[in-house]
């Protein structure tokens, strides 16, 4: 079974500054996809960014990248040039590429507030 | 851009009644999910649903539980006979494919008296 711990329930980041949230998981698969998920007040929860295992290039997606250490099952988010409308709580999630079928694994989520 | 739609946003029910929570998936896809988050807890798989069939479902999802397509659109999950434990949020998604993205719902936030 996979496991999901984001140990930061909380932060809080100033306007235009980088913030970086904290993610590790446990598996025994060794193909897999990581994801954050954005869920703004009151609204969906959104895909900002996904990173598969066998790549070794962490992923980017404008202000958003990840940094990915498989060997110490890490994936943390960072945030550059926060914007108020980052303010969301994001969750850290996991899915296998064979054996658990589609199934997504949760992390607790962090709530992140941009302060201007 | 085509959102997957959910109904109603909030449910109060007593415990003992069924329940039925309903979603609109995105028009072309092909995969359902029923996800559910107590609060203050870890959003949860509940069940996935592909072909008219459940494909995967978790140790949360027991006979209480039950999922349908009844149309071309709507995906529904009923809780036969709810508990104060059922009381949580409901988050649908789809996906395109099984490897695809998964677009979340707003969420039903069930209440059990």
């Amino acid at each position: 079974a996979q496991t999901v711990t984001q140990s930061q329930p909380e932060m809080s980041v100033q306007e235009a500054e980088t913030v970086t949230l904290s993610c590790t998981y446990d598996t025994s698969e060794n193909n897999y996809y990581l994801f954050w998920y954005k869920q703004p007040p009151s609204r969906q929860m959104i895909l900002v960014i996904r990173q598969e295992a066998y790549k070794q290039q962490n992923a980017t997606e404008n202000r958003f990248s990840v940094n990915f250490q498989k060997a110490a099952k890490s994936f943390s988010l960072k945030i550059s040039d926060s914007q108020l409308g980052d303010t969301a709580m994001y969750f850290c999630a996991f899915r296998a590429q064979e054996t658990s079928g589609s199934r997504l694994t949760f992390g607790e989520g962090t709530q992140l507030t941009v302060n201007p | 851009e085509p959102e997957v739609t959910q109904t109603p946003s909030h449910q109060v029910t007593q415990m003992g009644q069924e329940v039925i929570l309903r979603c609109v998936p995105i028009s072309n896809h092909l995969y359902f999910y029923w996800y559910r988050q107590i609060l203050g807890q870890k959003v949860e798989f509940l069940v996935s649903f592909y072909n008219n069939e459940i494909s995967e479902k978790s140790e949360i999802f027991d006979d209480q539980f039950s999922v349908e397509r009844p149309d071309g659109s709507n995906f529904t999950l009923k809780i036969r006979s709810t508990k104060l434990e059922d009381s949580a949020m409901y988050f649908c998604a789809s996906s395109e494919g099984i490897y695809n993205e998964q677009f979340f719902g707003p969420g039903t936030r069930l209440t059990v008296l």
